[in-house]
């Protein structure tokens, strides 16, 4: 079955580092997004990304946040200079379509990414 | 506004239990809900999704959840617990003409042999 691959499964840094983390997105998917999940608290939607260019982001996604399509299989999340409170699990998601009925986000295994 | 309340962050069952995870959503347009799960040390994988169709959605595992619009829930029940079943649950929702999720805070089930 198809599924969505993430890479580093873990990370250490030291703060103020910058990080990318990767993703291969199910190859027939169109819509890619990038969550995260500090321990003990909700998952929560970062960005999501369509057609070469971001279709909607949160508060969360702040300038120092970054995403790229870097060729036709890849879809990155960089962290240009992490902080302490950057600690989290980052999972990437893509899916078929976007806003229809139907549509389901299918989720990866995950980005431990730990700030020192 | 949008958000999801996951009542109860622990549930225990004995296995051959009756599990019940709650979940309430407020949102501001119809929803669509989905119920995610993850085992230990993989991704969230979808269990079943509410996309207007039928009230009462099945799901893998023998999973199901009953759409309650006047209560706003969207619970999920398996009528028997098996030890493989431990994991943490997600439920979620997706506004209509929303494109993105929002999660509860997750319901880790234990089951007891």
């Amino acid at each position: 079955e198809p599924e969505v691959t993430q890479t580093p499964s873990h990370q250490v840094t030291q703060m103020g580092q910058e990080v990318i983390l990767r993703c291969v997105p199910i190859s027939n998917h169109l819509y890619f997004y990038w969550y995260r999940q500090i321990l003990g608290q909700k998952v929560e939607f970062l960005v999501s990304f369509y057609n070469n260019e971001i279709s909607e982001k949160s508060e969360i996604f702040d300038d120092q946040f970054s995403v790229e399509r870097p060729d036709g299989s890849n879809f990155t999340l960089k962290i240009r200079s992490t902080k302490l409170e950057d600690s989290a699990m980052y999972f990437c998601a893509s899916s078929e379509a976007g806003r229809v009925a139907g549509n389901t986000i299918y989720f990866g295994e995950g980005s431990w990414l730990t700030v020192v | 506004a949008q958000s999801v309340t996951q009542l109860g962050s622990h549930v225990s069952v004995s296995e051959g239990a009756l599990v019940l995870l709650r979940c309430n959503y407020s949102s501001s347009v119809p929803p669509y809900l989905f119920w995610y799960v993850q085992y230990p040390n993989q991704g969230l994988q979808l269990l079943l999704k509410y996309t207007s169709a039928a009230t009462l959605v099945k799901g893998i595992n023998g999973f199901e959840a009953e759409f309650k619009k006047s209560e706003t829930s969207f619970h999920l029940t398996k009528p028997s617990a098996h030890m493989s079943d431990a994991a943490e649950y997600f439920c979620a929702v997706r506004p209509g003409g929303a494109n993105n999720l929002f999660f509860g805070t997750g319901t880790r089930l234990t089951v007891i042999p």
